[in-house]
């Protein structure tokens, strides 16, 4: 048990619809990252958000957008999904920004786009 | 470019054999290095991780990686493998000034009893 927690765990989506996961980070942390995980890959990183600001971004399309809120929870908005974003959405909180500190997956969320 | 390697995708071993996974890094800064496992349709779990000091570093579940910068690689290591070490491993990197944690595709670790 990491303390950070995701919902949806699964949801199906057609083409072109748009979703919304969410993520509470762990007592304490105030960073929320993001990663998107294919079936037999590793995880490739989306976003972070440090005390609500995007803090970094990797080699994503600008249909994929975050918010964090006040109490550093978060939130992943994909528009205009495509079949291959089909994918676990991982979240992982940590105290601070950058590397050195370690972050702490979710279970993630279940995307499959239809 | 920063990349992971982990070159064994699949590994079988028997119950009570000892384990060597091994993770390449390419990484221009002092890296900070890290194993996760991934147990079929969960999360990531933090075995251990690496910042500075001593190379051998000791995680839980009775794992240890030893950090060889002279060969860029993170070998995770068990002398003893149980049937519920059977899953996913993953190597990550990340280094100061980067926000963002590279991984390699992970190896998939089957246990024979």
């Amino acid at each position: 048990e990491t303390g950070v927690t995701q919902s949806p765990t699964h949801l199906i989506k057609t083409r072109g619809q748009q979703v919304t996961l969410r993520c509470s980070s762990q007592s304490g942390h105030n960073t929320v990252s993001w990663y998107q995980q294919a079936l037999g890959q590793g995880p490739q990183f989306i976003f972070q958000y440090y005390r609500e600001e995007e803090n970094g971004r990797g080699n994503f399309p600008p249909r994929f957008s975050g918010l964090q809120f006040p109490n550093y929870s978060s939130e992943l908005n994909v528009n205009a999904l495509e079949l291959d974003d089909s994918a676990l959405y991982l979240c992982a909180s940590s105290q601070r920004a950058g590397a050195r500190n370690t972050i702490y997956f979710g279970e993630g969320s279940w995307l499959t786009v239809v | 470019a920063q990349s992971v390697t982990q070159p064994d995708i699949h590994i079988t071993v028997s119950e009570g054999a000892s384990l060597e996974l091994r993770c390449n890094y390419s990484y221009g800064a002092t890296p900070y290095l890290f194993w996760y496992v991934q147990s079929p349709g969960q999360g990531l779990q933090l075995l251990l991780k690496y910042f500075s000091g001593d190379t051998l570093v000791q995680g839980i579940k009775g794992f240890e990686a030893e950090f060889k910068r002279s060969q860029s690689s993170f070998n995770l290591r068990k002398p003893s493998v149980h049937w519920s070490d059977a899953a996913e491993y993953f190597c990550a990197v990340g280094s100061s000034g980067t926000y963002k944690y590279i991984f390699g595709t992970g190896t998939r670790l089957k246990v024979l009893a």
